[in-house]
């Protein structure tokens, strides 16, 4: 099964906020990542979070990080259309390389 | 800057035949990443390397060779491919080991009959 556990599918509506929910498993993971695929591209880097924070704002995303439930959180505030996008969420295995574990992604849908 | 450039982007190909997938970055990084992205499913890793003449396995490499003989190039091989095979491939570059800020090129979608 997933390490990264995230819900398939969102659907909000243009100027609400969007709340996209992931679990990881690894509570040694040094951070913790979101990344935004749009249609027809690869993924960037939307923000992180390191493993000792509780919460990082970042303009209209706020990322919660609740180490206990090991649950990873991204708000985005006055959701809109061009936010339309799977997000990824990612956490870091360490090692010899850039190990990201990732979820399956979570589909946003924006409408009017 | 073109960061990571990957081709072909769409390639269809028959059960058995054999193709190379070509990434390349201008960013002068160190390590380059082949992911496979699979409908429901997070990104895989298949192989990765972390220098010029270095390759290692991922989680997923049965199926697949690389190799990595300059530092902007990172190539996949698919020696006799199979249906399952088909999926969206995607290659990454970072510059070190340590941020996690992968660089991703478009992505190549292949379709194995």
């Amino acid at each position: 099964g997933e390490d990264v556990e995230q819900s398939l599918f969102l659907s909000v509506r243009e100027g609400d906020s969007s709340v996209i929910n992931c679990t990881y498993t690894d509570s040694s993971s040094t951070y913790l990542y979101w990344y935004k695929q749009e249609p027809g591209a690869g993924l960037q880097l939307l923000t992180y979070i390191f493993s000792n924070m509780d919460m990082k704002q970042d303009q209209r995303l706020t990322v919660l990080l609740n180490k206990k439930d090991k649950h990873l959180s991204l708000r985005i505030a006055d959701t809109q259309t061009g936010d339309s996008a799977i997000y990824f969420c990612a956490e870091s295995r360490g090692g010899g390389y850039n190990k990201l574990i990732f979820g399956a992604g979570t589909r946003l849908a924006v409408h009017p | 800057n073109a960061g990571v450039t990957q081709t072909p982007k769409f390639r269809v190909l028959k059960t058995g035949q054999s193709m190379t997938l070509l990434c390349a970055q201008d960013m002068n990084h160190e390590y380059m990443y082949w992911y496979r992205q699979d409908p429901g499913m997070g990104l895989r890793l298949i192989h990765y390397s972390v220098g010029e003449g270095t390759t290692a396995k991922g989680e997923v490499p049965d199926g697949y060779n690389v190799s990595r003989l300059k530092k902007q190039n990172f190539l996949l091989g698919l020696e006799s491919a199979a249906p399952s095979q088909t999926s969206v491939y995607f290659c990454a570059s970072s510059f070190d080991r340590n941020t996690g800020e992968l660089f991703f090129g478009e992505g190549s979608r292949l379709t194995v009959l």
